[in-house]
């Protein structure tokens, strides 16, 4: 069955950087693109881009340019995310999702959140 | 890329059904039938329960159906029940290999 497993809760202070797991299992890695969305606490839904698997070409979404950074490790089927120079309001649940290929905006699976907690 | 406007909540009663609009612009909704609704239980991640704008993923029950008219997508629950209730998240295609979710509705089963 397809998981998307992410690293644990982080407690940073502001000025330092995180970075946040996401390995999938149960399909084929490459075959699906991985996308990032935010959600800060109380708050909505945010799209912060996505990643081609097969190339590592990342796309984000305004907003998210600069000190957000897409990776990945194709030799055990993870992606990641790399926030620096950690803000107060960059606190929020990080979520993973499988997206397909193509402008279509079906993300089918999702880890299950990583809170990042960002207090001096 | 502004956010889809969705209201800020919705209810009715069991066995009723409800619609939750997603209004976007020509940019977004309007020129793709490519919107997909996410329910989100508190504390839980993002569901896909509609994708392509009126598709359902294996598993979905049948009572949530999707449509779209203009800049405006739609998502209807009928024959409402407790477990609807959550919150419903719409998404859209905004051009450039970029979405954009709307604000969220949150849906009380009264």
């Amino acid at each position: 069955q397809v998981q998307l497993v992410q690293s644990g809760s982080e407690l940073k202070k502001p000025g330092a950087s995180v970075k946040v797991s996401c390995k999938a299992s149960g399909y084929t890695f490459t075959s699906y693109a991985m996308n990032w969305v935010r959600q800060a606490p109380g708050q909505g839904l945010e799209w912060m881009g996505w990643i081609n698997t097969n190339t590592g070409n990342p796309t984000y979404a305004q907003g998210f340019t600069g000190r957000f950074v897409f990776s990945l490790d194709t030799s055990v089927s993870t992606a990641y995310l790399q926030i620096s120079s950690l803000k107060a309001e960059d606190t929020a649940v990080y979520y993973c999702a499988r997206g397909i290929y193509g402008d279509v905006p079906r993300l089918d699976y999702w880890g299950q959140g990583t809170l990042v907690t960002v207090s001096s | 890329q502004s956010a889809l406007t969705q209201p800020a909540s919705v209810s009715g009663s069991p066995g009723q059904s409800i619609t939750i609009s997603c209004t976007g612009t020509s940019s977004d909704v309007g020129s793709y039938n490519l919107v997909s609704w996410y329910q989100q239980h508190p504390g839980k991640a993002p569901k896909l329960m509609i994708y392509e704008g009126s598709k359902r993923p294996s598993g979905v029950s049948n009572r949530f159906s999707g449509s779209k008219s203009g800049n405006t997508a739609s998502l209807t629950i009928s024959g409402l029940q407790a477990e609807d209730e959550a919150d419903y998240y719409c998404c859209s295609y905004a051009g450039s290999s970029t979405f954009v979710f709307g604000g969220g509705t949150k849906l009380t089963v009264l």
